[in-house]
């Protein structure tokens, strides 16, 4: 167990829907990251937030947002979901800029 | 540019040892990283290489050549267990002073 945890476990949408997951991180830890991975695919780094605020940019579509509260729990908002958005959905957290932690994931399944 | 190479796929005998290696071409690296992931799990850490030099735990150990954009890890008596993917990410500098993790696709060890 790594201590960030994430939920829900499983999302069942259809295509043009909005969904949130949420992530929280280890005690203490002030950066998230969130990332997507699809079937059989490699880990595609979405975005990062440090203590509230957004710190880098990765392959994330402008249909997808996110945020990190006060308390340093973040949320991931997808929305005019498409199939192909269907992946697991990963947050990680760490202390700073050192080892990253993941939470167990978020399978999303667009129909 | 930032890049990170490891092979697709690899197999291997239980009780056997095995390397998989990692290139990476970049300026700014500062460590690389190695993480397993079983199928429909979440990534988890194995080593952390900052400095030249091999770095063992217990049957895992982990190799760096900074000079040579070059690291491998090994894992020594497999056992079932070590099914997974073994991905590789080097640590590079990018904007305001923020470290990022840039990762390679994986390689699936059977």
């Amino acid at each position: 167990d790594s201590g960030v945890t994430q939920t829900p476990k499983h999302l069942i949408t259809a295509t043009g829907q909005r969904v949130t997951l949420r992530c929280s991180p280890r005690s203490g830890d002030l950066s998230v990251y969130w990332y997507q991975q699809s079937l059989d695919q490699g880990l595609q780094f979405l975005i990062q937030y440090y203590n509230g605020e957004e710190r880098a940019k990765g392959n994330i579509l402008e249909r997808f947002s996110a945020q990190q509260f006060p308390d340093l729990h973040s949320e991931l908002n997808l929305s005019s979901l498409e199939l192909g958005d269907s992946a697991l959905y990963f947050c990680a957290s760490s202390p700073g800029q050192d080892t990253q932690y993941f939470g167990p994931g978020t399978r999303l399944t667009v129909l | 540019g930032q890049n990170i190479d490891q092979p697709t796929e690899m197999t291997a005998t239980e009780g056997a040892i095995v390397q998989i290696n990692c290139t990476y071409q970049t300026s700014g690296f500062n460590g690389l990283f190695w993480y397993q992931q079983h199928a429909g799990e979440a990534p988890t850490f194995l080593s952390y290489n900052v400095l030249d030099g091999l770095e063992e735990k217990g049957r895992f150990s982990s190799f760096l050549s900074r000079s040579k954009g070059y690291s491998y890890l090994l894992l020594k008596e497999l056992q079932m267990k070590d099914s997974a993917s073994y991905l590789c990410a080097g640590k590079a500098l990018s904007a305001y002073s923020n470290y990022q993790l840039i990762w390679g696709a994986g390689t699936k060890l059977i």
